[in-house]
């Protein structure tokens, strides 16, 4: 079975610093890996995916992921945060069905 | 593209009274549709898999005889809560697969926030 485990449930930062929200997995086949953003009240937007090719992936509002398959991480990253960028964000892994983490709250700070 | 749309975006009703959720791929067809429930602060569960022309598929725990799922076409998929109590009250968001791409990528509506007194 397949599970996402995000071990940070909320992450304060202030604005401009750099950001990192951590994901890892555990799947036993190959998966299709993701990041989303929630806004109060909002659906998700996709930030981005991992398919297969580059382990960096470059996805919107400045932010990337590296896939590192030996840790079994999909690690999201932004070097300067916004006061925006404020949300719960979720990490997701796909094999036949979309299984969530428990999200992180990212907190910016002026 | 790739645009789903949920309606109502916001519900209040009464205890004991029946409130139906649409899900609709607004510029594409969708063949699957899945519909999910998030309580605060906390992730999305899985509810049930939606399929066009056929029986939706629930996932383990989801009463599918309080939780009505019909997805009529290939653009439109409805949750209907059956005699909706206080603890249905939640966050309910559907996602639509875009038919015909390499890999399922889901896209989601912007959610319905359903709240029974």
């Amino acid at each position: 079975a397949q599970s996402v485990t995000q071990l940070d449930s909320q992450v304060p930062v202030f604005e401009e610093a750099p950001v990192e929200l951590r994901c890892n997995y555990s799947s036993s086949v190959s998966v299709y890996l993701f990041w989303y953003v929630q806004y109060p009240n909002q659906g998700l937007q996709l930030l981005l995916k991992y398919l297969s090719g580059s382990t960096l992936v470059k996805g919107i509002n400045g932010f990337e992921a590296e896939f590192n398959k030996s840790q079994t991480s999909f690690h999201l990253r932004k070097p300067s945060v916004h006061i925006s960028d404020t949300a719960e964000y979720f990490c997701a892994v796909n094999t036949d069905k979309l299984i969530f983490g428990t999200g992180t709250r990212l907190q910016v700070f002026p | 593209g790739a645009v789903v749309s949920q309606h109502p975006s916001r519900v209040i009703c009464k205890s004991g009274t029946s409130v139906k959720i649409e899900c609709r791929s607004l510029d594409f067809q969708a063949t699957t549709m899945f519909w999910y429930r998030q309580f605060p602060k906390k992730s999305l569960m899985l509810m049930a898999t939606s399929n066009e022309g056929s029986k939706a598929t629930y996932e383990q725990g989801v009463e599918k005889d309080k939780f009505l799922i019909n997805h009529a076409s290939l653009t439109l998929s409805t949750l209907t809560v059956t005699s909706a109590h206080p603890e249905d009250s939640s966050f309910y968001i559907c996602s639509a697969i875009r038919a015909g791409r390499a890999y399922n990528e889901q896209f989601f509506g912007p959610g319905t926030r359903l709240t029974v007194l």
